[in-house]
């Protein structure tokens, strides 16, 4: 079975220009979760999705943060326009069920840069 | 909301020796935690888990022990070996808003020297 997939792996762009991230859950999840470290601290929560909609936004940073999931599939994860603090590793997990034990499967991450 | 402080932020040790990574929390009504592993330039993975009515879980040369009075818990490797190496999160969940979002810890880096 894949696991939870990233893209992209690396980016690097300039304060003020606009970057895409995806993440592709593992099939049948209907929970996929955005959290982004930056360097040495902790993971952050960004926000929960359920199928399309969205559970839980409360740790989205600002309004340059978009984030949407159409078709309860694949998310996205948009920055416009981007700043330096933004920086960090952007990770996404999804679960199939949202209980309180239930397992988060993390993806790679994408490294964000922002210069 | 949470806060979950971890300690070290840094370990080496010789391989063999025991390592013990250290979680506090603040929230009374979080009741389960996980540990995640992420080695070098790969995905955190959840190595092991306890719910907060259990105070000692095991799993080979790992364990877990929780102090639900003290809000602290504690993972605990045995018998070291380089393939441990990695970057260690504890996390702490508890119901927010009809979620069951974690709120983690800073890492920890062990570095288990051959």
């Amino acid at each position: 079975e894949a696991g939870v997939t990233q893209f992209p792996s690396h980016s690097v762009i300039e304060k003020g220009q606009t970057v895409t991230l995806r993440c592709d859950p593992i099939s049948g999840h209907d929970n996929l979760y955005w959290y982004r470290r930056v360097m040495g601290k902790e993971i952050k929560f960004l926000l929960h999705f359920v199928k399309e909609s969205k559970q839980d936004e409360s740790g989205m940073p600002n309004n340059r943060f978009l984030a949407e999931r159409t078709g309860g599939t694949y998310s996205t994860l948009k920055v416009q326009p981007a700043e330096l603090e933004d920086s960090g590793v952007y990770f996404c997990a999804s679960s199939q069920f949202a209980t309180r034990t239930d397992t988060q499967y993390f993806g790679p991450g994408t490294r964000l840069t922002v210069l | 909301g949470e806060n979950v402080e971890q300690h070290p932020s840094t370990l080496s040790v010789q391989e063999g020796d025991s390592a013990v990574i250290k979680c506090t929390y603040s929230d009374s009504a979080s009741n389960y935690f996980p540990w995640y592993k992420q080695e070098l330039g790969k995905r955190p993975q959840l190595i092991i888990d306890i719910r907060s009515n259990v105070g000692e879980k095991k799993d080979q040369r790992i364990a877990v022990t929780l102090n639900k009075t003290a809000k602290h818990f504690s993972l605990h490797i045995t018998e070291t070996q380089p393939e441990d190496s990695a970057v260690y999160f504890c996390a702490a969940r508890a119901a927010s808003g009809g979620s069951y979002i974690p709120t983690f810890g800073r890492g920890t880096s062990l570095i288990v020297h051959p």
